[in-house]
């Protein structure tokens, strides 16, 4: 079966510096993935999704993630933090299109100001 | 566009009593999730649904679980009898093959005493 994890429980840096959230999965193929972030008290929001083509994806908010194959690794990054990016982030993948979707625990990120 | 809509946004009942929530979902979505979310976690599929038919249910603890979706639109998902355990955040999303992208509600955070 399909896992992803998030090493990281809780990441905290400063406004403005930069940011990486890393994201594993461990799947036989190249499945969809996708980041989403969860405010408090919200629903999840999709920030970016990877379904195939150009590795380096870009998504909302300034955000983009690098699919790596060979380390089955999607990571989010953001060159530059605000403090609205206080939040949690997911990491998920889909081995099929719309199907079977499992998500990471999640990395909870802190901004200092 | 209005959003996936949930109800109610909050829930305390005690143990071994029932439960149900609502769900609407963006108008035109055949595909309709609802997931648990336990403090701390990512978020856990429990039931799919393709329409009005159940594309995956594996996860759904059937013994205390229900869910059903009438005329491929509304969804409800029941508890009955709750347990402790059950205490968590239930989250609804709907897809459309179009994007392949799921959509979510703003979640009923359930607590049972």
């Amino acid at each position: 079966a399909q896992s992803v994890t998030q090493p990281d429980i809780h990441i905290t840096v400063s406004e403005g510096a930069s940011l990486e959230l890393r994201c594993n999965y461990s799947y036989g193929a190249t499945p969809y993935l996708f980041w989403y972030v969860q405010s408090p008290g919200q629903g999840l929001q999709l920030l970016l999704k990877y379904f195939s083509g150009d590795t380096l994806v870009q998504g909302i908010k300034g955000f983009e993630a690098e699919f790596k194959r060979s380390q089955s690794s999607f990571n989010l990054r953001k060159p530059s933090v605000h403090w609205s990016d206080a939040a949690e982030y997911f990491c998920a993948v889909a081995p099929n299109y719309g199907q079977n979707f499992v998500f990471g625990p999640g990395t909870r990120l802190s901004v200092l100001p | 566009e209005a959003g996936v809509a949930q109800s109610p946004r909050y829930k305390i009942i005690e143990k071994r009593q029932s439960v149900a929530f609502w769900c609407n979902p963006i108008s035109g979505h055949a595909t309709l999730y609802w997931y648990q979310q336990i403090l701390g976690q990512g978020p856990k599929l429990l039931i799919q649904f393709q329409n009005n038919g159940v594309v995956d249910d594996s996860q759904l603890p059937k013994d205390r679980f229900s869910a059903e979706r009438l005329k491929g639109v509304d969804s409800t998902l029941k508890i009955q009898p709750a347990k402790l355990e059950d205490s968590a955040v239930y989250l609804c999303a709907s897809s459309t093959p179009r994007t392949g992208e799921q959509y979510f509600g703003p979640g009923t955070r359930l607590t049972v005493t």
